[in-house]
């Protein structure tokens, strides 16, 4: 069974700190996926990376996908309280999620 | 209303007792997709429909689900005799091309899920 590893499972910052979560599995994914889920709510497609070693930036957020295509980085600069919520990765084949980090930004 | 829809968005109910759940997804989505979602944990993948295509079921925990797909319309997921450990958040989602090998061509849109208790 091919798992996703996000770690750390729970972070708690001030407003203004940089932050990085992981997602990590031994397999190899051909593409992976970062979703954004607020409480009460269903998940939100962020960002896909397919190609190895790939970096996609989304305004503060940086994702980055392993050369080898088997983890995977989400890095926030400058955290705001909005960027609260669970952050999920997923990777195909098979189609499987991490269990998350579940991300507070304090003011 | 553009998004993926759910109902009930609560259900509680008493063990042993069969449920339905109900999806409707975005007009003209080829793809369906339900997963469990367990308090404080990630999305645990349950059943996928792709057009007229057999499901793809090998994510359903045990017998006593199940779920249908009308064409490329409402789908709805059934659990029958209910047991404790199935109390979680029921999330479905669809996507325009489907194909779990497709994931970068593969935007899913959730709906806000059903959250179902079992006492």
């Amino acid at each position: 069974t091919q798992l996703l590893e996000q770690s750390p499972q729970f972070l708690s910052i001030q407003e203004g700190e940089n932050l990085t979560v992981y997602c990590n599995s031994s397999s190899v994914f051909s593409s992976l996926q970062w979703y954004r889920q607020e409480p009460g709510e269903g998940p939100v497609l962020l960002v896909t990376v397919v190609t190895g070693g790939e970096v996609k930036k989304l305004k503060r957020l940086t994702f980055q996908f392993g050369d080898a295509r088997k983890d995977s980085s989400l890095h926030i600069t400058a955290a705001q309280p909005g960027d609260t919520g669970l952050y999920l990765c997923a990777g195909v084949p098979p189609l499987v999620f991490g269990k998350g980090t579940r991300l507070s930004v304090i003011a | 209303g553009a998004g993926v829809s759910q109902s009930p968005s609560n259900k509680v109910t008493e063990k042993g007792k069969d449920v339905e759940l109900r999806c409707d997804p975005i007009s003209g989505h080829t793809a369906l997709y339900w997963y469990r979602q367990r308090l404080g944990q990630g999305l645990e993948f349950l059943i996928y429909f792709q057009g007229n295509s057999a499901p793809d079921k090998s994510g359903l925990p045990s017998d006593r689900f199940s779920a249908e797909r009308t064409g490329e319309s409402v789908s709805t997921l059934t659990i029958q005799r209910t047991q404790q450990e199935d109390s979680a958040v029921y999330l479905c989602a669809s996507s325009p091309l489907g194909g779990t090998l497709i994931l970068s061509k593969n935007e899913q849109f959730f709906g806000p899920g059903t959250r179902l208790t079992v006492l």
